[in-house]
């Protein structure tokens, strides 16, 4: 079956730093998203991307976050200035074309900022 | 938003038994709702959905039921396995938005 994959699985960097996370989504869904967890916390939307640009974001995506379908298989999350408060897991998701709530999750990238 | 903190309500329930877990929703104006499971180590994963006009849902094992006037959904597991320990988190969509928007966590944990 496939499946959404995601590396890192962990991501260790010092804060200031840039990291880029990356997914390759499922092969025939069209919708990308980006979510992430702080520890013991809900899921938390980021953005999603269709047809090569944003075409969402949430209050959290700000400047410091950029996203990217460099190819046609990955897709990537980049933080350009890494705050402790950026600790969290990180997921993508991918979707086809209908159902937008059923949502195809990796199993995500551990952020953590010292 | 609110602070959820370390501690999720846990249900704990033996190998067999039924299982309902509760979720309290925010947005009336929410399309569908729907069931993720969460297992250690993992993203979220589907499990079944509920559009807004229906009350109930029945799926493999697991039934949703959705209560408009007061705002509540619940899952319940049939006859629950140790693999249905997990996390589970309900969320909303609407038409025409790409987001979910995630619920608080229930933990469960079955006991053989």
């Amino acid at each position: 079956e496939p499946e959404v994959t995601q590396t890192p699985s962990h991501q260790v960097t010092q804060m200031g730093q840039e990291v880029i996370l990356r997914c390759v989504p499922i092969s025939n869904h069209l919708y990308f998203y980006w979510y992430r967890q702080i520890l013991g916390q809900k899921v938390e939307f980021l953005v999603s991307f269709y047809n090569n640009e944003i075409s969402e974001k949430s209050e959290i995506f700000d400047d410091q976050f950029s996203v990217e379908r460099p190819d046609g298989s990955n897709f990537t999350l980049k933080i350009r200035s890494t705050k402790l408060e950026d600790s969290a897991m990180y997921f993508c998701a991918s979707r086809p074309q209908v159902r937008p709530y059923e949502q195809y999750f990796g199993p995500g990238t551990r952020l953590t900022v010292t | 938003g609110e602070s959820v903190g370390l501690h999720l309500p846990t249900l704990s329930v033996q190998e067999g038994d039924n299982s309902i877990i509760n979720c309290a929703y925010s947005n009336s104006a929410s399309d569908y709702f729907i069931w993720y499971k969460q297992e250690s180590g993992k993203g979220p994963q589907f499990i079944i959905d509920i559009r807004s006009n229906m009350d109930k849902r029945q799926g493999q094992r697991v039934t949703v039921l959705l209560n408009k006037t007061v705002k509540h959904l619940s899952l319940q597991i049939a006859a629950t396995q140790p693999g249905d320990s997990a996390v589970y988190f309900c969320a909303e969509n609407s038409e025409g938005n790409n987001r979910l928007a995630f619920g608080k966590g229930n933990q469960v944990v079955v006991i053989p």
